[in-house]
């Protein structure tokens, strides 16, 4: 089954404690991204890879890192969580990125 | 600054009725556009993408796309009660990042 795999689905956290929230897909998307969700302020973009070892910054990338090492993954890392990182993470791939994204299942993350 | 409008809702309607969805954008270069539902706590599931002008329809759902106005809509017919969902539209950056640019979607609920 074509699928983005997010892992933890839930996850509580004390402030500063280094994690990791990772994502893998198994259609051999080239374009892969994540967002947080928060209400009333939408789907916003963290981080997006286009390719192996091609990362860039979104519209909120503060507190996060990235990478991408091999093709389907792209694990999330918050080196030293904050309360204000508590949201609702989703990962999403793309094939070349100009159709629509398949969305992992998401995390919802706490920091206390 | 790009952007795409929705309004928020809630749409309200009852089962059977056909509900209509908008969604405007700013960027005129824009070449690909989506509908996507999510439901409360759920991850967004690509329903419809349209890219030319005109029509597209898809069992229930019909996309319709306008780029001289920059509107493209939803329409679902026959609604039913598992419609009743969180609609968001997302419309592809025409720059070389590939960045979908989100609406905060639309609440829609169908009542039996």
């Amino acid at each position: 089954e074509a699928q983005v795999t997010q892992n933890p689905r839930y996850l509580i956290t004390v402030t500063g404690k280094k994690l990791t929230v990772t994502c893998s897909q198994n259609m051999n998307h080239e374009y892969m991204s994540w967002y947080r969700q928060d209400p009333g302020l939408g789907l916003r973009q963290i981080y997006y890879s286009m390719n192996v070892e091609v990362t860039d910054k979104g519209d909120v990338p503060e507190g996060y890192k990235v990478s991408r090492k091999e093709k389907r993954n792209f694990p999330l890392i918050l080196e030293s969580p904050s309360p204000n990182q508590t949201s609702l993470y989703f990962c999403a791939s793309s094939s070349r990125g100009v159709y629509g994204y398949t969305f992992g299942s998401g995390t919802r993350l706490t920091v206390v | 600054q790009k952007e795409v409008e929705q309004n928020s809702g809630p749409l309200s309607v009852p089962e059977g009725a056909i509900a209509s969805l908008n969604c405007t954008y700013s960027d005129r270069g824009s070449q690909s556009f989506f509908w996507y539902r999510q439901y409360s706590g759920k991850s967004p599931e690509l329903i419809m993408s349209i890219y030319s002008n005109g029509d597209k329809e898809d069992g229930r759902f019909t996309a319709q796309l306008n780029k001289a106005s920059q509107y493209v809509s939803l329409l679902i017919r026959d609604s039913q009660p598992s419609d009743s969902a969180t609609y968001l539209c997302a419309v592809l950056n025409a720059g070389n990042n590939r960045k979908l640019i989100w609406g905060l979607g639309t609440s829609l609920a169908v009542n039996p």
